[in-house]
């Protein structure tokens, strides 16, 4: 699976559009970008995937770059319950893992 | 309709005791994962099983083990109890072995 690089930390006003980008420059044809959350010691949350076109879906916006080298996942309109880590995961689901780098951790304030 | 669930919640055992952890797979799910997440670090890949057999597995030694019931729900087995083996348990299941996991709210493992 892709190596995936994130920021580590990011800032965004409460009620402003949030965006997260990930590279993943050596992701291979098959592998689809996943993005999941994770709130502070709750289990991963599914946010959204895609392979080559933009997705979204209640939660999101995916925007995946023509060359796939690189990905922004997008809240529109942060609220503080959007504060979480943000993992973006290359995922061919042939090797079975999800692999977890650092991620972003998202603070949403007032 | 039920998410993945997990059981106990919360569980202190002392080193070199054993401990069971329990996952129940969301309906009509027949793939289960597990993984271990150490505090401040992201969640680590132990094993899969699908369909009751073991389908891929992590960088962890053989006293992790696991089981799948013929229901889907799923058991993670730790033998001789390590201090490093603190950490959040936590459990996916998705439809298949190549579809989007789900987690579920894990098992925080306390090692003394």
């Amino acid at each position: 699976d892709a190596k995936t690089t994130q920021p580590t930390s990011m800032d965004c006003a409460e009620g402003r559009a949030a965006n997260l980008p990930c590279n993943h420059s050596t992701i291979s044809g098959n592998e689809y970008v996943y993005w999941y959350r994770q709130i502070h010691s709750q289990g991963p949350q599914y946010i959204i995937h895609g392979l080559k076109n933009n997705e979204t879906n209640e939660m999101a916006s995916l925007i995946i770059t023509e060359d796939r080298k690189s990905s922004t996942l997008i809240l529109p309109h942060a609220t503080l319950r959007d504060t979480a880590v943000y993992y973006c995961i290359g995922y061919t689901g042939t090797a079975s893992k999800l692999t977890f780098g650092t991620g972003t951790r998202l603070q949403v304030t007032l | 309709e039920t998410g993945v669930t997990q059981s106990p919640t919360h569980l202190i055992k002392t080193r070199g005791q054993q401990v069971t952890l329990r996952c129940s797979s969301q309906s009509g799910h027949n793939t289960v994962s597990w993984y271990q997440q150490a505090l401040g670090q992201g969640p680590q890949f132990i094993f899969q099983y699908y369909r009751e057999e073991e389908n891929g597995r992590g960088n962890f030694p053989p006293r992790f083990s696991g089981l799948q019931f013929p229901n889907y729900s799923s058991e993670l087995n730790v033998n001789a109890l390590e201090l490093d083996d603190s950490a959040l348990y936590l459990c996916a299941s998705s439809l298949d072995f190549q579809e989007t996991q789900y987690f579920g709210p894990g098992t925080r493992l306390l090692v003394l």
